[in-house]
């Protein structure tokens, strides 16, 4: 069975732009979770996603947004790039939303200029 | 607010030298509670995962442990491959769905073991 999948594995981008990240999650897996990891902060979460609604938020600026396909395909996107977003930036999924396994992807490694 | 602490943060070990990480946690209740090795630049991998106190899973030189307050991840006679970063997390019982998906992670401890 196929892993979570993301990509682009390597970004770098300019203060001030914006950037979209792609998770394809496991095969029959329809919750995709977003995290933030930092060497100073570890592991955060960003938001989850399920049948392609958003059922939870991390405390995180509204800069940062995602959605979901209905294929449970997600996209996160951060507009007006700082300094500090730069992170490597995983996605997890999990068949259901409750206490079940998240299995992570590689992460996507962004670097903000 | 739920809260994850990892110790050491940093364990040197000889090979086939035992010993065991420690994950305190504070949680207002505790759906479940996952064990994670983390590689660099690669992606937590999915260790355990332990739901009540008193329960334990293994596998291969692993195995983990559950109190009402702490987990501990016990390593029997390491390998150099077993040399990783280990990260704790725990999923909260929120209402409002506000646990939906939101796993909580300590800050790891990484592991070295020496051949």
């Amino acid at each position: 069975k196929a892993g979570v999948t993301q990509t682009p594995r390597y970004l770098i981008k300019t203060r001030g732009q914006q950037v979209t990240l792609s998770c394809s999650p496991i095969s029959g897996h329809r919750s995709v979770s977003w995290y933030q990891q930092t060497p100073g902060q570890g592991l955060q979460f960003l938001f989850e996603y399920f049948s392609e609604t958003q059922r939870n938020k991390g405390n995180f600026p509204g800069r940062f947004s995602g959605r979901q396909f209905s294929n449970s395909r997600s996209e996160m996107n951060v507009s007006t790039l700082e300094l500090g977003d730069s992170a490597l930036y995983l996605c997890a999924s999990s068949w259901a939303s409750g206490a079940y396994e998240q299995y992570f992807g590689p992460g996507t490694r962004l670097t903000v200029t | 607010e739920d809260q994850v602490t990892q110790s050491p943060e940093a364990l040197r070990l000889q090979e086939g030298e035992s010993s065991s990480l420690n994950c305190s946690y504070t949680v207002s209740g505790l759906r479940g509670l996952f064990w994670y090795r983390q590689d660099p630049g690669k992606g937590p991998e999915f260790l355990f995962t332990l739901y009540s106190a008193g329960e334990e899973k293994e596998k291969e030189r692993l195995k983990a442990t559950l109190t009402k307050k702490e987990s501990f991840l016990h390593i029997t006679a390491p390998k150099p491959e077993d040399s990783a970063t280990y990260l704790c997390a725990v999923q909260a019982e929120g209402g409002g769905g506000t646990s939906y998906g939101k796993l909580t992670f300590g800050q790891g401890t990484i592991l070295t073991v020496h051949p």
